[in-house]
């Protein structure tokens, strides 16, 4: 079966640089969520999109935007890198809403230096 | 948002029972309760969810209690590939999951 696909899986960048984050959902979710998940902490929400409207947001800090695209992809792009930006980013996917759970990606491993 | 309460980590032995314990007192009625485990450097995983009655599938049971202020999720013999860090969320208004601390399951051979 289809799973969610992220894109890179590892990133490497320089403070002050920008990165952009990929995420393909699971054909025919029509909701995608963006978490954040820093060294030995646990994942913490960072924004969603509802048939490519922004439908929540949560702890994202204003240098990271994010959109999805007509074909219902996702991306995540972040602005002036800071050291404390290095973890891992999930990407979800759900089909209306997240009453049946959500299905994970593997995640992209982000290390600013 | 409801709250959760889980032990920071539990023990178990190689094809023994594990009950991972959850509080979630401040749950409101319509809230369900979902169950994820995230595997070292993997993306969290659905275990488990339900509402009001114990549910089962093939991964694991969930026993919820009647007044639903905790439930527990139940694997029925662990192996080690179930060593994981396993998260309790209660679903807030079926949108999204804020995830608290888990419980880290150490599965002895």
């Amino acid at each position: 079966a289809a799973g969610v696909i992220q894109s890179p899986r590892h990133l490497i960048k320089e403070k002050r640089e920008t990165a952009t984050l990929k995420c393909y959902p699971i054909p025919r979710h029509d909701t995608v969520y963006w978490y954040q998940q820093g060294p030995g902490q646990d994942p913490q929400f960072l924004i969603s999109f509802y048939e490519k409207m922004q439908s929540d947001k949560g702890s994202i800090p204003d240098r990271f935007s994010a959109q999805q695209f007509s074909d219902y992809h996702s991306e995540l792009n972040m602005s002036s890198l800071e050291l404390g930006d290095s973890a891992l980013y999930f990407c979800a996917s759900s089909l209306a809403g997240a009453l049946y759970g959500y299905t994970f990606g593997s995640g992209t491993r982000l290390t600013v230096v | 948002d409801a709250k959760t309460t889980q032990p920071n980590s539990m023990e178990s032995n190689e094809e023994e029972p594990v009950h991972l314990p959850c509080n979630h007192s401040t749950i409101s009625g319509t809230d369900y309760i979902h169950w994820y485990r995230q595997l070292p450097s993997q993306g969290p995983e659905y275990v488990i969810h339900g509402l009001t009655s114990n549910v089962n599938n093939r991964m694991a049971s969930l026993a919820i209690a009647e007044d639903r202020k905790s439930s527990t999720l139940i694997l029925h013999r662990a192996t080690l590939r179930d060593a994981a860090v396993y998260y309790c969320i209660p679903l807030y208004n079926f949108n999204k999951f804020y995830f608290g601390s888990g419980t880290k399951l150490n599965v002895k051979p």
